[in-house]
């Protein structure tokens, strides 16, 4: 049953600690992303990675950490430096990391459940 | 620079009424459009793109959106509301020389019985 998964749904820190959020496709794409969700507002891009040991900072990346060592994995580090890092965190992948390579002009991304955060 | 606008923040619909959510874009090249929708504490879920091909482009549920280019606009339409349609619905583009989505801030839907 292909698809992304992302663990655990609910995780609760206390202020200061790092945590990590796991993100697991097998879906064989290359591009992964992560995503921050807040109430009221459209997502905003975190980091993303278009291939193995690479990755790229997005819109919003300052206390935030990734790392991309399996093609299928990309879990992302919440630091303490994250200022304010309750919210809904939604990873995602696409099967093109390259624009309009075999037709695929849509780089669709395919979603993961989620991962609520609360840090208290 | 890519961006989207969705018009309407919340939507309130009778069941068995039309749907209507409104998008309109701004992108600096052939843009691929998308919407997505999530229900509570889920994922998101694609349920229709456009990508060049026809303008008016049918989904998964029943939905469908017709791309305007004159108007910039790729707004989301249902004939027939269902209760399961309660949920909040995202608009995204995509520019053609990227892979990067950028998201509408999203529009709720309310289907009352």
């Amino acid at each position: 049953d292909g698809g992304i998964t992302q663990s655990p749904k609910y995780l609760f820190r206390k202020e200061g600690q790092n945590v990590t959020l796991s993100c697991e496709q097998n879906l064989n794409h290359d591009a992964m992303y992560w995503y921050r969700q807040d109430p009221g507002q459209g997502l905003r891009l975190i980091y993303y990675s278009q291939i193995v040991n690479d990755f790229q900072k997005g819109d919003i990346a300052e206390g935030y950490s990734v790392s991309r060592e399996k093609k299928e994995s990309f879990p992302l580090t919440v630091t303490s430096a994250q200022k304010n890092p309750t919210a809904f965190y939604l990873c995602a992948s696409s099967m093109s990391r390259t624009p309009g390579l075999a037709g695929v002009a849509g780089h669709e991304q395919y979603f993961g459940p989620g991962t609520r955060l609360t840090v208290t | 620079a890519q961006s989207v606008t969705q018009l309407d923040s919340h939507v309130s619909v009778s069941e068995g009424t039309p749907v209507l959510l409104r998008c309109n874009y701004s992108s600096s090249y052939s843009p691929s459009l998308f919407w997505y929708v999530q229900h509570p504490n889920k994922g998101l879920q694609l349920l229709l793109k456009y990508t060049s091909a026809a303008t008016l482009v049918k989904g998964i549920n029943g939905f469908e959106a017709e791309f305007k280019k004159s108007e910039t606009s790729f707004h989301l339409t249902k004939p027939s509301a269902h209760m399961s349609d309660a949920a909040e619905y995202f608009c995204v583009v995509s520019n053609s020389n990227d892979y990067k989505l950028s998201f509408g801030a999203g529009t709720t839907v309310t289907v009352r019985a």
